[in-house]
């Protein structure tokens, strides 16, 4: 079953907006994280937060952690063409490690 | 270069066929784990294998089979493929930290078609 859901489920923006996406949770959690994929291939790591941490940078990302609410977001600033991809957001729970994935944010930006 | 390969990349085989589609990575990582991605479903965990010889079951383990012999290796078998185990597959691997299984590496994909 899947740990995390995003949400929304898609999103279309301008090139130079800003995007926020969510990922909320059911159980506690040891880490959370993001990853980018473009069409067809591989997921590729963005940003790991520990439950002890509530917000991590990384260039044009921000990424929010709030444990009370089991919810993280995640912000691309000033977005670009080639931040079209779809994100998910990845949970490591604290009860038995598992690993689990959620459904993903497709993420389209027009320019 | 850090890296998890997956072969073969495509896949056409027929109902019933055992196959095996091999994954290695090169970063000494305890954990590995298999996926499949189906439109709409996101990525479903498949096995894992937390560090050699230990293996368990992800989310959708039916029809598959896995084997840890050696650290580097997670091949994925299909004993008797069916059509609906036509998917994208993915292999990832990770250190495993204090907090968990950390950042994952995913291999390129594997398309797979059964007919």
């Amino acid at each position: 079953s899947q740990q995390g859901e995003e949400d929304p489920q898609a999103l279309s923006i301008q090139e130079g907006e800003n995007a926020t996406m969510n990922c909320s949770y059911k159980t506690s959690i040891n880490n959370l994280q993001w990853y980018r994929q473009n069409s067809g291939r591989g997921l590729v790591h963005l940003i790991l937060i520990r439950s002890n941490e509530r917000e991590k940078h990384s260039g044009r990302l921000r990424v929010t952690l709030d444990t009370s609410k089991k919810s993280s977001s995640l912000l691309i600033t000033a977005s670009r063409a080639a931040d079209t991809a779809s994100y998910f957001c990845a949970t490591v729970s604290s009860n038995d490690y598992k690993l689990s994935f959620g459904a993903g944010t497709t993420v389209t930006v027009r320019a | 270069e850090a890296q998890v390969t997956q072969n073969p990349r495509y896949l056409i085989t027929v109902t019933g066929k055992k196959l095996t589609v091999t994954c290695s990575q090169n970063m000494n990582h305890e954990y590995m784990s298999w996926y499949r991605q189906d439109p709409g479903l996101g990525l479903r965990q498949i096995y894992y294998s937390m560090n050699v010889e230990v293996t368990d079951k992800g989310d959708v383990p039916e029809g598959y089979k896995v084997s840890r012999k050696e650290k580097r290796n997670f091949p994925l078998i299909l004993e008797s493929p069916s059509p609906n185990q036509t998917s994208l597959y993915f292999c990832a691997s990770s250190r495993t930290g204090t907090s968990g299984q950390e950042t994952q590496y995913f291999g390129p994909g594997t398309r797979l078609l059964v007919l």
